[in-house]
This record gives C-alpha cells, sequence and structure tokens, in this order.
C-alpha cells in the first residue's frame, strides 16, 4: 500500500496523560499536513512541514502539541497532559512541493480522552 | 464571520435529480480552492480543484466567482453513491494554509 498510513488507529486515554501518534506519507511527497476533526466539522489545520521544516502552526495550537518530522520523512504528533477537549480525529495529509497539489489524506487516529 | 462557511445541510435529493451547494470565503486574497469527498468513518479525498473559468468532470461541475468570493459544486443526474460530506477547502497567505469547510452533507435516496 503506498498511500499515508497513521498509527494507531485508534487511541484511548485518561486525561493528564502523553499520546503520540504517528503519520507516514506517500515516499515522494516533501509536505505534511496535521489536522484535527471534531463531528460535524471540517479538519481544522494545525501544522504543517515541508521536508523536515515546520513551516507554520495554527495559533490554535497549545503548547501542548508538539509535531516532529525529523528526516522529512514520518511524522509524530505528540499531546501533552491530554484533555477531554482533546478529543477527535486526528488526520494527517501529503502532498508534492507545490501548496496547489492534490493533499492524500491518512485514515486517521481517533482520540478518546477520558 | 468564519473563514469558509458551508450550509452543513443535509440535503436530501432522489436519484436522478441535480443538487448544487455553495461555499463562501472572506479572504478576497485567497488563490486556490477545492472541493473534497468525505464518507462517513472515512479519509477526505480530492473530488476536484476548481479553476477561475470553471471545470467539469463527468456529473460534477465547479465555478469560482470572484467578485461575491463563493464557489459552487454542481451535481447532476445524482447517484446512490454520491452520498457524502462535501468539503469547500481555501487556500490562502502566502504559506497557502487550507481551510476547511464544515461540510455539506448529501443524501441521495431511491
Amino acid at each position: 500500500d503506498t498511500g499515508v498510513s497513521q498509527n494507531p488507529r485508534h487511541k484511548i486515554t485518561k486525561r493528564g496523560q502523553n499520546v503520540t501518534f504517528r503519520c507516514d506519507p506517500i515516499s515522494e511527497h516533501n509536505r505534511l499536513y496535521w489536522y484535527r476533526q471534531t463531528l460535524g466539522q471540517g479538519p481544522e489545520f494545525l501544522t504543517y512541514f515541508q521536508n523536515e521544516a515546520q513551516l507554520e502552526k495554527s495559533r490554535l495550537l497549545s503548547d501542548r502539541f508538539s509535531a516532529e518530522r525529523p528526516k522529512g520523512s514520518f511524522s509524530t504528533l505528540e499531546i501533552q497532559r491530554t484533555e477531554q477537549g482533546d478529543s477527535a480525529m486526528y488526520l494527517c495529509a501529503s502532498s508534492i512541493d507545490s501548496p496547489r497539489e492534490t493533499q492524500y489524506f491518512g485514515p486517521g487516529t481517533r482520540l478518546l480522552v477520558l | 464571520r468564519k473563514e469558509v462557511e458551508q450550509d452543513p445541510g443535509p440535503f436530501n435529493v432522489p436519484e436522478g435529480a441535480t443538487v448544487a451547494f455553495n461555499c463562501t470565503y472572506s479572504n478576497s486574497a485567497s488563490q486556490s480552492f477545492f472541493w473534497y469527498r468525505q464518507d462517513c468513518r472515512k479519509e477526505p479525498k480530492l473530488l476536484m480543484s476548481v479553476y477561475s473559468s470553471g471545470n467539469e468532470d463527468g456529473r460534477f461541475t465547479a465555478q469560482l466567482n470572484r467578485a461575491s468570493q463563493y464557489i459552487s459544486l454542481l451535481i447532476r443526474d445524482s447517484k446512490l453513491s454520491d452520498s457524502a460530506t462535501y468539503l469547500c477547502v481555501v487556500l490562502s497567505g502566502g504559506s497557502y494554509i487550507p481551510t476547511f469547510g464544515r461540510g455539506t452533507s448529501l443524501i441521495v435516496h431511491p
């Protein structure tokens, strides 16, 4: 399968715990995006990388969220001290160099914070 | 006012009907526009890009109206398989940050 993959697909955690999600983009794609989606809403932009450089972060992203893409390939999104409001689907997408190119989404990681 | 607004619907139409959705955007400097389709509990997938001159792909037609700052999606001869949520996406700013609308739900019934 040469599409975008995300792990884990589901995560249940207790409030206050840290969680980390992984995204493996399509191999030749330089751009990698993270989004959060809640029920009845469209995906909300969190951050994106051009190769290993994190070029933009949403102002809505609190300090508890951090993302990395150390070698310009896979990326991780960590949420520290999770809150119930963090419960959502976390989507990763990748695209070739140009931002106007199609974004290909992974299946997402569904997070539930109890 | 939200950056990208869509009527959430649902739009409930019979097979064979023609249905149209609009999506309004607030940033007049927005550069690129797309329609994505999202099936229930699945990831979004690109349906079509929206070009200034309008474009058509089979039963689907997308148009851009820069003066009134909206894009539209027209679906002709609706099929049951068209039932999904249609997300409007606008790229804005120097970094081309994508902003998604909340989506419009379409239900096509027999």
